[in-house]
């Protein structure tokens, strides 16, 4: 398996536009996460899912992210509009269910909103 | 609700140096506890796990030991080598029955490895 994919692995936008990241988890796993991490918060959980249903999005900052799992293998996460704050590195991560079973992190998505 | 407490770096050893790095946690339900490392422009990597009481993960020449008494796991290295140097998270998860949690991280330790 080619592991978590993440696209873009840059993205530079213009404050208020819409950014729209995605990831294709491992196949076969249940659980699929977003995390964000900057330096100043270091690595926030913003939202999970379990078999493509939203099961906790209380990380999720303010009405302007929204997350979708429309099928098993794909997943996004939308900021609209962006702000300069939401300037960060986000991680997507997948992990087969089971409690003792570690997460799988794609490459990252550098987020820069100017 | 769960927490990981971690010392804060950077931590700057020179080469061939002994390591530990703090981690410090609180949790509800039956935590399994985590290292991840990450390398500079990566994502994070499992580094070892633990997923039970004395249990002692080990990777690389990294071990740590899953200490329910002091909630405790911290991570250690005899030798330290330039290519060690990397963020250090320790993490958790608690199944508490009802589903795996998210995990939780602890805030990172930067580890600067010397020649």
């Amino acid at each position: 398996d080619a592991g978590v994919i993440q696209s873009p692995r840059h993205e530079v936008t213009e404050m208020g536009q819409e950014v729209t990241l995605r990831c294709k988890p491992i196949s076969g796993h249940d659980y699929l996460f977003w995390y964000r991490q900057t330096m100043m918060r270091g690595l926030e959980l913003l939202i999970y899912f379990n078999n493509n249903v939203p099961i906790d999005d209380s990380g999720m900052p303010e009405d302007r992210f929204s997350a979708k799992m429309p099928n098993a293998s794909f997943s996004t996460l939308k900021i609209q509009p962006s702000e300069p704050r939401d300037s960060a590195v986000y991680f997507c991560a997948s992990r087969p269910q089971g409690g003792n079973t570690e997460a799988f992190f794609g490459q990252g998505t550098r987020l820069t909103v100017v | 609700g769960n927490s990981v407490t971690q010392m804060e770096g950077p931590v700057t050893l020179s080469e061939e140096a002994f390591l530990t790095i703090n981690c410090t946690y609180t949790a509800t339900g039956y935590p399994s506890l985590f290292w991840y490392v990450q390398y500079p422009g990566e994502g994070l990597q499992l580094l070892l796990k633990a997923t039970k009481a004395d249990d002692k993960g080990s990777n690389k020449g990294f071990e740590a030991t899953y200490r329910k008494e002091t909630t405790s796991f911290h991570l250690e290295k005899g030798s330290v080598q330039v290519s060690d140097s990397a963020v250090y998270f320790c993490a958790l998860s608690a199944y508490s029955g009802g589903g795996a949690d998210g995990l939780t991280f602890g805030k990172g330790t930067h580890l600067i490895i010397q020649p």
